[in-house]
């Protein structure tokens, strides 16, 4: 069974803390990872990911991806209140397999 | 947006009535899918459609029925609320440059 794990579940950073969101997959046919930012509304697309030891960036935040051990990570630099989000992770098996996601982690970051 | 709608964004009904949610795109993705969000469970997939009149089920399909007639509308339908049918219902398309997956803004409803 096609199954994606984040850790931690939930993380309470202060404002400019680093933080590094974790993703484990085991899925048949891996064609991307994806991750998303979930405020109190729907989910939104923050980054695509398809191929090993390419970071994608975008300002504060990064991610990379490792198909040899089967993970992501997501990082954010210098965290402000805004980033408090559950990040949720998603694995695409296959081009037309729907996407398996994990459970989130929750991030709140305090002033 | 990725040119989603969702209609209703909010509904109430009472158990045993039938409802139908609507999921609007206008940029002719063949992908959409249909999502319930709880908290505990995430986001569970429960019915996906990859074409006009083709339609599968997800992981949480029982009591849910779909239809697909036109590329730009995916409905779902609930035959008989019940109450464990409380929940946030997001659609989502299959579009975009790496062919990624946008979510609309999705619908609370409270089945009483």
């Amino acid at each position: 069974e096609d199954k994606v794990v984040q850790s931690p579940l939930s993380l309470v950073v202060h404002e400019g803390d680093t933080v590094t969101l974790n993703c484990s997959y085991e899925v048949t046919n891996f064609r991307s990872l994806l991750w998303y930012k979930q405020e109190k509304k729907a989910p939104t697309f923050l980054f695509m990911l398809t191929s090993s030891g390419i970071e994608k960036k975008s300002g504060r935040l990064s991610s990379i991806l490792d198909k040899k051990e089967l993970f992501s990570i997501l990082n954010i630099t210098a965290t402000q209140t805004g980033d408090s989000a559950v990040y949720l992770c998603a694995v695409e098996p296959s081009g037309n397999t729907p996407l398996v996601f994990g459970k989130g982690t929750r991030l709140s970051v305090i002033a | 947006d990725a040119g989603i709608t969702q209609s209703p964004r909010h509904k109430v009904t009472e158990t045993g009535t039938p409802v139908t949610l609507r999921c609007h795109q206008t940029e002719n993705h063949r992908y959409m899918y249909w999502y319930r969000q709880d908290p505990g469970h995430g986001l569970r997939l429960i019915h996906y459609s990859y074409g006009v009149k083709d339609t599968d089920k997800g992981e949480v399909s029982d009591g849910y029925s779909v239809s697909r007639s036109k590329t730009e509308d995916f409905l779902l339908t609930l035959e008989s609320a019940t109450s464990s049918q409380t929940s946030v219902y997001f659609c989502a398309i299959k579009g975009g440059s790496m062919y990624e997956q946008y979510f609309g803004p999705g619908t609370r409803l409270t089945v009483t």
